[in-house]
């Protein structure tokens, strides 16, 4: 399984700062897509990145992807207390999408 | 609202009960998808339909039955669960052209088997 991993598991900011969460995976990918989580709620989608690609934005969120390191990385900008959620990245490959255990964010007031 | 309706919201049941769980598409995708989200688990796959065929089946107990009577439905039937299946039960919905396309959830069904 080509899992991605995110790190860290967890992150607490201040209302404001930026957060950056990463996520590496292990083997080629076609695409690697973020997904937010609200506690106990189904995944939203955020962006997806295909694999030709270096960098994407979408509001407030900036999303790179290095495959030489097999890695990509999402910077949310000026963060809410509504970013408050799980992120998780996936990645797809040959029609099989696999996420990884999520980070955690905290955005504190 | 995603456009994927779970319903119910919370369920409880015994390990004898039987239940299902049921999800509906609105935005006229292909393919549709049950996910199990266990505390600190990375979410599991477990069934994913492609025009109403079951493509995959992630090794998942027979316990769990799956159905997908057209496109827009699909169903998870529950006999004879254990404690260990109590997690949040995702549905997706997907257009799949050259991949699998953007994933869009429901808001789960939380199961809980006592």
């Amino acid at each position: 399984s080509q899992q991605g991993e995110e790190d860290p598991q967890a992150l607490s900011i201040q209302e404001g700062e930026n957060a950056t969460m990463n996520c590496s995976y292990k083997t080629s990918i076609n695409n690697l897509q973020w997904y937010r989580q609200n506690s106990g709620r189904g995944l939203v989608h955020l962006i997806l990145i295909r694999s030709n690609e270096r960098e994407k934005h979408s509001g407030r969120l900036r999303v790179t992807l290095d495959t030489s390191k097999k890695s990509s990385s999402l910077l949310i900008t000026a963060s809410r207390a509504a970013d408050t959620a799980s992120y998780f990245c996936a990645t797809e490959n040959d029609y099989k999408l696999s996420f990884g255990a999520g980070t955690t964010v905290t955005v504190r007031a | 609202e995603t456009g994927v309706t779970q319903t119910p919201r919370h369920l409880v049941m015994g390990m004898t009960n039987k239940k299902s769980l049921k999800c509906e598409q609105h935005l006229g995708h292909n393919a549709m998808y049950w996910y199990k989200q266990s505390a600190k688990k990375p979410l599991e796959l477990m069934f994913v339909y492609n025009f109403k065929e079951q493509t995959e089946n992630n090794s998942v107990p027979s316990r769990f039955s799956p159905e997908c009577p057209n496109s827009s439905h699909l169903f998870l039937h529950l006999h004879t669960l254990q404690p260990e299946d109590s997690a949040l039960y995702l549905c997706a919905s997907s257009q799949v052209s050259q991949g699998r396309g953007e994933l869009f959830f429901g808001s789960g069904t939380q199961l809980s088997v006592l």
